[in-house]
């Protein structure tokens, strides 16, 4: 257990709707960072929070939008779905803001039918 | 932009020695990972190069040439459980804030 949560571990939905992927950081954790892993294609950097705020940003679609809370979990949405959005998606946390010290989650596979 | 490099695949004989390699073309940069990812599951970290030369950690050794942006991750020993994917992912400075981009990972089979 690396100490970062992910839920769901799979999400099955249809084209055009709407879903919630949440991560809980490692105790102590201060960022947050979403990837997107499509089949055989590398680990796609989305965006980082940093102690509830935005501190960087990918490639993340506008359909896209996160999150990080004041207890410091995140939410990624994903919203008007295509095919094309099924991937494994993962958070990773660290300490500081500076990318540093990574502990990925085990993930969530995200099957768009 | 990052550009990173590394072979999309390799295979490699059960007890023998295997090294990945990995270039890169990145601004700001400040530091080389590799991970190691099976199929389906998260990425472990293996190691961190900030500084020239050689690091080594048990079976595993990591490398870096800043002024030639090159790596090389080497396995020693290997074990069938080592065929998995490597990553090798560079920190960079971007727009003010530490980013770390991944390459496409090499894909290692280890045979009997």
């Amino acid at each position: 257990d690396s100490g970062v949560t992910q839920t769901p571990k799979h999400l099955i939905t249809a084209t055009g709707q709407r879903v919630t992927l949440r991560c809980s950081p490692r105790s102590g954790d201060l960022s947050v960072y979403w990837y997107q892993q499509s089949l055989d294609q590398g680990l796609q950097f989305l965006i980082q929070y940093y102690n509830g705020e935005e501190r960087a940003k990918g490639n993340i679609l506008e359909r896209f939008s996160a999150q990080q809370f004041p207890d410091l979990h995140s939410e990624l949405n994903l919203s008007s779905l295509e095919l094309g959005d099924s991937a494994l998606y993962f958070c990773a946390s660290s300490p500081g803001q500076g990318s540093y010290g990574y502990t990925f989650g085990s993930g969530t596979r995200l099957t768009v039918v | 932009g990052q550009n990173i490099d590394q072979p999309t695949e390799m295979t490699a004989t059960e007890g023998a020695i295997v090294q990945i390699n990995c270039t890169y073309q990145t601004s700001g940069f400040n530091g080389l990972f590799w991970y190691q990812q099976h199929a389906g599951e998260a990425p472990t970290f293996l190691s961190y190069n900030v500084l020239d030369g050689l690091e080594e950690k048990g079976r595993f050794s990591s490398f870096l040439s800043r002024s030639k942006g090159y790596s090389y991750l080497l396995l020693k020993e290997l074990q069938m459980k080592d065929s998995a994917s490597y990553l090798c992912a560079v920190r960079h400075n971007s727009g003010g804030y530490q980013k770390v981009t991944f390459g496409t990972g090499t894909k290692l089979q280890v045979i009997p």
